[in-house]
């Protein structure tokens, strides 16, 4: 596509649901990044992906979070008993090649904005 | 671990006037350091970036920003501010010891232009 595409564009959960977000980054893209972005705060990295593969999860906050990207294309962010604390746009980011590259700029989703009620 | 600190959360410029977004940042190693400019309900869009050579970096929509090292800085500027300028702006650094771009943002500055 002509830009990574993030759906639904909003969800809204009661607490306790489970939610899952979907990114489809721009086609062949190697690298996929996953951000929350709490209101009036600068996004947080949450996890990455080099293809099919889960890099790096550190900054997944509780084992609640799940991500995949099982065939190193879409990918999907779940979220397991959803709490209010999670309210939070989630952005995806997509980038042409993998590590060591600078080169490569990072296209950003217009993100899905999580409300838990 | 790496941090950067966005001094002023709310900047107003006249429509024509100098622009300047304060941007401080701490890596225990070389950054690679980013301004980023988010539309409302919009992603994020590289607006440039710096990652070795020439201190002086030049973006997108006549925005530029420079490294100072000893100062531990990278100030964004633009000349002239434009209504369309309007937006919120955050600075970034990437540890490139890990080298991918997993990026760690300042709380942003939101900058309003003044007709």
């Amino acid at each position: 596509g002509a830009g990574v595409s993030q759906s639904p564009r909003y969800k809204v959960a009661k607490r306790g649901q489970d939610v899952a977000l979907r990114c489809d980054p721009i086609s062949g893209h190697v690298s996929l990044f996953w951000y929350q972005q709490a209101l009036g705060q600068g996004p947080e990295f949450l996890t990455y992906f080099q293809n099919e593969a889960q890099l790096d999860k550190s900054g997944l906050p509780s084992d609640r979070f799940f991500a995949e990207r099982p065939e190193g294309s879409v990918s999907t962010l779940k979220i397991q008993r959803t709490q209010q604390e999670d309210s939070a746009v989630y952005l995806c980011a997509s980038s042409s090649t993998g590590l060591s590259s600078y080169n490569s700029p990072l296209h950003f989703g217009n993100g899905t904005r999580l409300t838990v009620t | 671990a790496q941090s950067v600190t966005q001094l002023g959360s709310h900047v107003s410029v006249s429509e024509g006037a100098l622009v300047l977004l304060r941007c401080n940042y701490s890596s225990s190693v070389p950054p690679y350091l980013f301004w980023y400019v988010q539309y409302p309900n919009q992603g994020l869009q590289l607006l440039l970036k710096y990652t070795t050579g020439a201190t002086l970096v030049k973006g997108i929509n006549g925005f530029e920003a420079e490294f100072k090292k000893s100062e531990t800085s990278f100030h964004l500027t633009k000349p002239s501010a434009h209504m369309s300028d309007a937006a919120e702006y955050f600075c970034a650094v990437s540890d490139r010891v890990f080298g991918n771009e997993k990026l760690t943002f300042g709380t942003g500055t939101r900058l309003t232009i003044i007709p």
